[in-house]
């Protein structure tokens, strides 16, 4: 069974740093791109960052280029992401998801997600 | 970028009705739209991918359709556990997500 679970949520100030970790089990990690994506309080859905499987590519939203880093560690079936000059619009719940491998596009769908992992950014 | 337009942004329908929802994208994205649902303190789950390709264990009455930029979301049989909020996402370029739908029980 494939299992995502998320950690290294919490409060941090503005200018702040915090560092996301998901935990991935069930499939060979290496082998899949992942991806994080946000929810503020009450909104919608927001793409942060991508990775590709293999030679790790990275992708970001425009909002978040330059201040967070995405990066996973395939022997430990580990992604991280790295988010600096926190801000309090970053404020969200955190999510990791994975691929479907069965979708014909170069950038695929999102089929299993992680619970997610709440921040706050506040003074 | 491309922008998902999603409309309505909620609705209200009885049990057992049909409901559609649409979603229109800011340039073409041939068939790179994919609808997901998400239910009050959980994580979404994806239901359609590639306009009308449905997710393995997702109940037939949910249905998708459409190319180029206009996109439909169907529930052919409205049901209680259906409660939740939809959105579109295209896969064309990058990610972008719609605003998302509420779909409520009238």
């Amino acid at each position: 069974e494939v299992q995502l679970l998320e950690s290294g949520g919490g409060l941090v100030q503005p200018g702040g740093s915090l560092r996301l970790s998901c935990a991935a089990s069930g499939f060979t990690f290496s082998s899949y791109s992942m991806t994080w994506v946000r929810q503020a309080p009450g909104k919608g859905l927001e793409w942060v960052s991508a990775i590709s499987g293999g030679a790790g590519v990275p992708y970001y939203a425009d909002y978040v280029k330059g201040r967070f880093t995405i990066s996973r560690d395939n022997s430990k079936n580990t992604l991280n992401l790295q988010m600096n000059s926190l801000r309090a619009d970053d404020t969200a719940v955190y999510y990791c998801a994975r691929e479907i491998s069965y979708s014909s596009g170069w950038y695929r769908p999102f089929g299993k997600w992680g619970q997610g992992t709440l921040v706050t950014v506040s003074s | 970028d491309i922008q998902m337009t999603q409309s309505p942004s909620s609705l209200s329908a009885s049990v057992g009705d049909r409901v559609t929802i649409t979603c229109q994208a800011s340039q073409d994205i041939s068939k790179y739209l994919n609808w997901y649902q998400q239910k009050p303190g959980k994580a979404p789950k994806l239901l359609i991918y590639d306009a009308s390709n449905l997710e393995t264990g997702v109940p037939s009455r949910f249905s998708g359709s459409g190319s180029g930029t206009d996109f439909t979301f169907t529930i052919s049989s409205l049901q209680p556990e259906d409660i939740a909020t939809y959105y579109c996402q295209q896969n064309y370029n990058l990610w972008t997500f719609g605003h998302g739908t509420k779909v409520e029980i009238k």
